[in-house]
């Protein structure tokens, strides 16, 4: 079965640059989120959107930015990255619709490591 | 608000033996509780949830978890552990009102199966 699709798997990046992380939901999904993992630590809700528009918003810094396109992918733009970003990131994708089972179906994520 | 606390931080238990991690929650509305796992550097794997119906919910590898409303509690066990079993466990929750609701996870537990 077709699962969620992250990219890239592994970024290395320098402070003040910019990255990008893709996320591909599991068709018919219309409803993805980012989380970002830090070491040792629990995921963290980033943003969501519905249908193409921003759902829901949570820890997300002004420097990050998202958007969901027609084909319901979805981007995690970072800019003036800080090492304190090195993180896992996640994206996750359900359908809210009819046929909506509750669970969020994660990607095995983005790996950034800021130097 | 909705939150999730796992109080244990690590959980050992001899293999064969049987298992439980702890987790409590709090949300606002209905709640849909999750239990996801994840092995080193790899996403979050879904195992089982409890949306609505019977308080004990059967998921994948022989992990069951107990709804208790009073309780709101969420504890994930299975009856013979396997040194396979030993991973970061999540519990997490959401509201079940609306839409497009993230999950909150807590902070996880360690499980530890020793042979």
């Amino acid at each position: 079965a077709a699962g969620v699709i992250q990219s890239p798997r592994h970024l290395i990046k320098e402070k003040r640059e910019t990255a990008t992380l893709k996320c591909y939901p599991i068709p018919r999904h219309d409803t993805v989120y980012w989380y970002q993992q830090g070491p040792g630590q629990d995921p963290q809700f980033l943003i969501s959107f519905y249908e193409k528009m921003q759902s829901d918003k949570g820890s997300i810094p002004d420097r990050f930015s998202a958007q969901q396109f027609s084909d319901y992918h979805s981007e995690l733009n970072m800019s003036s990255l800080e090492l304190g970003d090195s993180a896992l990131y996640f994206c996750a994708s359900t359908s809210e619709g009819a046929r909506n089972t509750g669970e969020l179906f994660f990607g095995e994520g983005s790996r950034l490591t800021v130097l | 608000a909705q939150s999730v606390a796992q109080p244990e931080d690590q959980v050992n238990v001899a293999e064969g033996n049987p298992l439980t991690v702890k987790c409590t929650y709090s949300v606002s509305g209905n709640p849909y509780l999750f239990w996801y796992v994840q092995y080193p550097n790899r996403g979050l794997q879904f195992l089982l949830k409890y949306i609505t119906g019977d308080n004990l919910v059967k998921g994948s590898y022989g992990f069951e978890a107990e709804f208790n409303k009073s309780q709101t509690s969420f504890h994930l066990k299975k009856p013979s552990a396997l040194v396979s079993d030993s991973a970061l466990y999540f519990c997490a929750v959401r509201d079940g009102r609306g839409s497009a609701r993230q999950l909150t996870f807590g902070s996880g537990t360690q499980l530890t199966v020793l042979p």
